[in-house]
């Protein structure tokens, strides 16, 4: 199957800053990509889709300023966690579509805001 | 509304034994199907996928999974569980025409394996 990359795995950060994350399809070009949220022992959370050259759409309840999405290649999606707080401390992962609608997830960013 | 529906939350079979994990899922137009399986703090690989056609599916793994559309269901099943097999299991589906091809995920069934 095709692979997704995401960097960094696990990241600690101070409450207040910022966090970037990339997702990046290796093998594939991904004009959609899609970034959830994973909290302990639940399901996929859908945040945001993000499709290369446009803005992204976010789902109901989360905040595009806080979660700001850059989809700038076929391959490469960014998620920025801005000013970051302990509620944001979780499991986020990107996933990206082919062209024949299978879906494939990277491995995950661990966030810890402290 | 659209719903998936992973019924088990949390099921436990001997090594060797045969597995069934069930979804169910309300969509309003055609659907397609995944299975995806979670490790403790990985990603999720993809296991199996139904599009149209063959209504049984051959995954990796030794998994398959059946489409059932008069009950709306797509069981996974497996014949010999081994201890690796462990883990968390996602149901998916999406629809064609969809808001850009985002998948509807079931709540996840935990599988454990009993030596």
């Amino acid at each position: 199957g095709a692979v997704v990359s995401q960097h960094p795995s696990r990241v600690i950060c101070k409450s207040g800053t910022s966090v970037k994350i990339e997702c990046r399809s290796l093998d594939f070009q991904a004009t959609t990509m899609f970034w959830y949220r994973q909290f302990p022992k639940q399901s996929l959370m859908l945040m945001a889709t993000s499709n290369e050259g446009s803005k992204a759409t976010y789902e109901q309840g989360v905040e595009k300023d806080k979660f700001l999405i850059n989809h700038a290649s076929l391959t490469l999606s960014t998620l920025t966690v801005t000013s970051a707080h302990p509620e944001d401390s979780s499991f986020y992962i990107c996933s990206a579509k082919t062209a024949t609608y299978e879906q494939y997830f990277g491995p995950g960013t661990r966030l810890t805001v402290t | 509304a659209q719903s998936v529906t992973q019924p088990d939350i949390h099921i436990t079979v001997s090594e060797g034994a045969s597995l069934e994990l069930r979804c169910n899922y309300s969509y309003g137009a055609t659907p397609y199907l995944f299975w995806y399986v979670q490790s403790p703090g990985q990603g999720l690989q993809l296991l199996l996928k139904y599009f149209s056609g063959d209504t049984l599916v051959q995954g990796i793994k030794g998994f398959e999974a059946e489409f059932k559309r008069s009950q709306s269901s797509f069981n996974l099943r497996k014949p010999s569980v081994h201890w690796s097999d462990a883990a968390e299991y996602f149901c998916a589906v999406g629809h064609y025409g969809g808001s850009q091809g985002n998948l509807i995920f079931g709540k996840g069934t935990k599988l454990s394996v009993k030596p």
